[in-house]
């Protein structure tokens, strides 16, 4: 079926540094692509999110790029911070219906 | 104010019982959904519901009912608790009946079966 592949499982980074996230989905006729964070014990939250008519988006410290052909999309954060550390969902819409998640990418930034 | 909002937030119970989750939006939204977030923080899809189309993910149990008296409140009914459906159930919503808009998450539901 179709799905939302997503890595690493983890990243462990120290403060300052930038870190990437990748995601690869499946459904071709898929034309957005939101990121969400989700820090613990608490709801995901939507943090960026990109159309398929645009290739990159920024919002600060995070950007978001996305190659359609290849079917890849990737979530950028710069100068990470300590309350950055989070787990961090790639999502695709599967046949217009509903969101299908990745699997994680438990982000640590140490200080 | 909530936007979407989901009781109760805890849920012990044992084997065998049938119990209820509630969900309620005020964004005016046309589309809610049900998450299962199991231990290893995987976001499953359950159901999405829009008041014309109830589409049910097929892996999901027929012990799960998805019960929506208007287009505000989605409900999750369980059937015959398992172990296994130990979890964070958690409700969203998204506006203009499609996936192709930003949800809006609940705040789970921590369900223990024991």
């Amino acid at each position: 079926g179709e799905n939302v592949e997503q890595h690493p499982s983890t990243l462990s980074v120290q403060e300052g540094d930038s870190a990437v996230i990748k995601c690869t989905y499946s459904d071709s006729a898929s034309n957005y692509f939101p990121w969400y964070k989700q820090e613990l014990g608490k709801r995901p939250q939507l943090i960026i999110d990109i159309r398929s008519n645009v290739g990159e988006k920024k919002d600060q410290r995070i950007a978001v790029t996305l190659n359609k052909t290849a079917k890849h999309f990737s979530l950028h954060i710069t100068e990470t911070q300590p309350e950055d550390s989070a787990v961090y969902f790639c999502a695709a819409p599967v046949k217009g219906t509903a969101l299908i998640f990745g699997k994680g990418t438990t982000l640590s930034v140490s200080s | 104010d909530t936007a979407v909002s989901q009781t109760p937030k805890y849920l012990v119970t044992q084997m065998g019982n049938d119990k209820s989750i509630k969900c309620e939006q005020n964004l005016g939204h046309d589309t809610m959904y049900w998450y299962k977030q199991d231990s290893k923080k995987f976001l499953k899809i359950m159901f999405s519901y829009n008041n014309k189309e109830l589409i049910i993910n097929e892996t999901v149990p027929n012990r799960f009912s998805p019960k929506s008296p208007d287009k505000a409140h989605l409900n999750l009914h369980i059937n015959s608790l398992e172990l296994g459906d130990s979890a964070v159930y958690f409700c969203a919503s998204s506006q203009r009946g499609g996936a192709n808009y930003g949800y809006t998450f609940g705040s789970g539901t921590r369900l223990t079966v024991v």
